[in-house]
């Protein structure tokens, strides 16, 4: 069955260092997203990706994050200077159409530890 | 801003029971309601999808959508230990596509052999 894949799973980083989250979306998929989940708190939507530009994003998505689709596969999540608070788990997920009835299947996070 | 609510829980079942688990939306135009299932440390796994008023069965998991209430609940049937998850509701928000999910807080549920 397709699925949503991340790499890596657990990424320990110091405090002001970049990192870049990977993600395959399903290959049928059109629409990509980016959400996170704090230890304990909700899952939170950070961004969608469509047609290769951002569709919408949240308060969260600051200057500091960005997203690419740097080839036909891959989908990424760039955080330039980590803080502590972005320590949390990614969620990386796809959908093959955008609108109120998509159903978006999730990759099996990446666990960002900011130290 | 849309917003989802759930009873946190743990919700505790004997195996073999009916699981109920409830979530109410603020959003009366919200028009479809997702189920995701997430264990401990793990991804959402989506296991519901409902649009329409009434009842959705697949399996052992039955999906009711009350819009005049504003409430969607999942029933588990025959509860199993492997149930033991947080559930989580979510909602279509945010503006033109829909393009984002909003999720509730989840509610733990703890199905005792």
């Amino acid at each position: 069955e397709p699925e949503v894949t991340q790499t890596p799973s657990h990424q320990v980083t110091q405090m002001g260092q970049e990192v870049i989250l990977r993600c395959v979306p399903i290959s049928n998929h059109l629409y990509f997203y980016w959400y996170r989940q704090i230890l304990g708190q909700k899952v939170e939507f950070l961004v969608s990706f469509y047609n290769n530009e951002i569709s919408e994003k949240s308060e969260i998505f600051d200057d500091q994050f960005s997203v690419e689709r740097p080839d036909g596969s891959n989908f990424t999540l760039k955080i330039r200077s980590t803080k502590l608070e972005d320590s949390a788990m990614y969620f990386c997920a796809s959908s093959e159409y955008g609108g109120p009835n998509t159903e978006a299947f999730f990759g099996q996070g990446t666990r960002l530890t900011v130290v | 801003q849309k917003e989802v609510e759930q009873n946190s829980g743990p919700l505790s079942v004997p195996e073999g029971a009916i699981a109920s688990l409830n979530c109410t939306y603020s959003d009366r135009g919200s028009q479809s309601f997702f189920w995701y299932r997430q264990y401990s440390g793990k991804s959402p796994e989506l296991i519901m999808s409902i649009y329409s008023n009434g009842d959705k069965e697949d399996g052992r998991f039955t999906a009711q959508l009350n819009k005049a209430s504003q409430y969607v609940s999942l029933l588990i049937r025959d509860s199993q230990p492997s149930d033991s998850a947080t559930y989580l509701c979510a909602v279509p928000g945010g503006a033109g596509g829909y393009n984002k999910l909003i999720f509730g807080a989840g509610t733990r549920l703890a199905v005792h052999p």
